[in-house]
């Protein structure tokens, strides 16, 4: 298996509502990557987490949860999200061995807040 | 801080025509480099990857890209552009980063490239 794995593929949700993005890898990568993408921008880093202990937060507000419960699944929970959220959110995982491994990413939860 | 300059937003050619998408990095070490390619509402695929080994490098889809260090770029390249091509190339830059045992890096992009390729 070599490919990352993100459910749902949309998602549509109020300002109120708690929701979660999913990502699995079965590929033994022990990085794994939440970015962000809005409309006609480049990806841009969210979270890192590096050994299922999370290791790098690009300053993400806290209305965005990250969660790694084991080396293949890493969610993302979302509670009063704002339509300024609105967003592709691409998941990514990487092999330990060299940075110069590239990165998996996964096709991506289309995210409109209303 | 490591980042990655792509010139052009959008890039038009005809089928059959060569493919020229310009990168420049910017780095105080030796980058590691990547060219992805994004269709519209997918996710991203990696086209290429410098490792250091050889300065030109290979990739998917007949794609290939020439590191030179005096220029700081990684210019991505085709002979000759099919229609299927058309869509949208990242350059991105990851620096290292370790922790937990295994390195993680940070991959940072550039604002990319459309391309259009017209019959």
């Amino acid at each position: 298996d070599t490919e990352v794995t993100q459910t749902p593929k949309h998602l549509v949700m109020g300002m109120t509502n708690k929701k979660s993005l999913k990502c699995e890898q079965h590929m033994g990568h022990r990085a794994m990557y939440w970015y962000k993408q809005k409309a006609k921008k480049p990806p841009e880093l969210m979270f890192v987490y590096s050994y299922e202990k999370l290791s790098i937060n690009e300053s993400v507000p806290s209305r965005f949860s990250p969660e790694c419960p084991n080396s293949s699944l890493l969610n993302l929970h979302l509670h009063a999200l704002q339509p300024e959220d609105s967003a592709l959110y691409l998941c990514a995982s990487r092999g330990k061995e060299s940075p110069y491994d590239g990165y998996t990413f996964g096709s991506g939860t289309r995210l409109t807040v209303v | 801080a490591q980042s990655v300059t792509q010139l052009g937003s959008h890039v038009s050619v005809s089928e059959g025509a060569l493919v020229l998408l310009r990168c420049n990095y910017s780095s105080s070490v030796p980058p590691y480099l990547f060219w992805y390619v994004q269709y519209p509402n997918q996710g991203l695929q990696l086209l290429l990857k410098y490792t250091s080994a050889a300065t030109l490098v290979k990739g998917i889809n007949g794609f290939e890209a020439e590191f030179k260090k005096s220029e700081t770029s990684f210019h991505l390249t085709k002979p000759s552009a099919h229609m299927s091509d058309a869509a949208e190339y990242f350059c991105a830059v990851s620096d290292r980063k370790s922790g937990g045992g295994t390195s993680y890096g940070k991959l940072t992009f550039g604002q990319g490239t459309i391309l259009t390729v017209h019959p």
